[in-house]
């Protein structure tokens, strides 16, 4: 069975970092792509970018590029989204979730984490 | 940057049939894939690559696709099937390879 767990909720403060994490199991991590969603309080998805561990090709959001990083550990099977200086506006539940690129030179996502609430308070 | 177009909200009532449907320009050459988000709960893909169903998921649900729009279609509509519902597809570059629509709320009645 596939299973992507994430980190817990995190209470951050404007201009601290952050890393969160998303622990795959129940499938062949290095071989799949993991994407990164943001979900901001009541809005829609917003595809944040997304990294293939087996050699750690990482493609970014337009909208998130410069903003956050991804990274993966094949090691630990865990896949990364961490930012330098979090902003009041990062407020939001992230989701990671399993990509596959498909002949048309898109992804999809089979399997998603429960997602991980990141809240900003001064 | 690429759009999809989705109504905000659809109503039926139950055992009726419903069709959400999302627009772009890219869809005739690009997959539509579909999601299911229940309140407070992660997506979960109902069909991908315009009409392939995941084997978990109910027969009632199925997609289609017709020039620059893809259909979600859910006959015979259970009170369980009450959420929203997100369209994703790509732009066909490397700028954005994943878009989402902006979501639809399907109310059962």
């Amino acid at each position: 069975e596939v299973q992507l767990v994430q980190s817990g909720a995190e209470v951050r403060k404007p201009g601290e970092s952050l890393k969160i994490s998303c622990k795959a199991s129940g499938y062949s991590f290095s071989t799949h792509w993991i994407g990164w969603v943001r979900q901001m309080p009541g809005k829609g998805l917003e595809w944040m970018g997304i990294i293939y561990p087996g050699d750690s090709d990482t493609r970014y959001s337009p909208s998130f590029q410069g903003q956050v990083t991804i990274s993966a550990d094949k090691s630990l099977n865990t896949a990364f989204l961490q930012w330098s200086r979090l902003k009041a506006s990062d407020t939001a539940t992230y989701f990671c979730a399993r990509g596959f690129y498909s002949s048309k030179w898109d992804y999809y996502f089979d399997s998603w984490g429960k997602g991980t609430l990141v809240t900003l308070s001064s | 940057s690429y759009e999809l177009t989705q109504p905000p909200s659809v109503s039926v009532s139950p055992g009726q049939t419903a069709n959400i449907t999302c627009s772009g320009d890219a869809l005739p050459k690009q997959y539509g894939y579909w999601y299911q988000q229940k309140l407070g709960r992660a997506p979960v893909l109902v069909i991908y690559q315009d009409t392939e169903r995941p084997s978990v998921i109910p027969e009632r649900f199925s997609g289609s696709k017709s020039g620059t729009t893809v259909t979600l279609t859910i006959t015979g509509v259970q009170a369980e099937d009450e959420a929203d519902y997100y369209c994703q597809s790509g732009d066909n570059s490397d700028f954005y390879p994943v878009v989402f629509g902006g979501g639809t709320k399907l109310t059962v009645l």
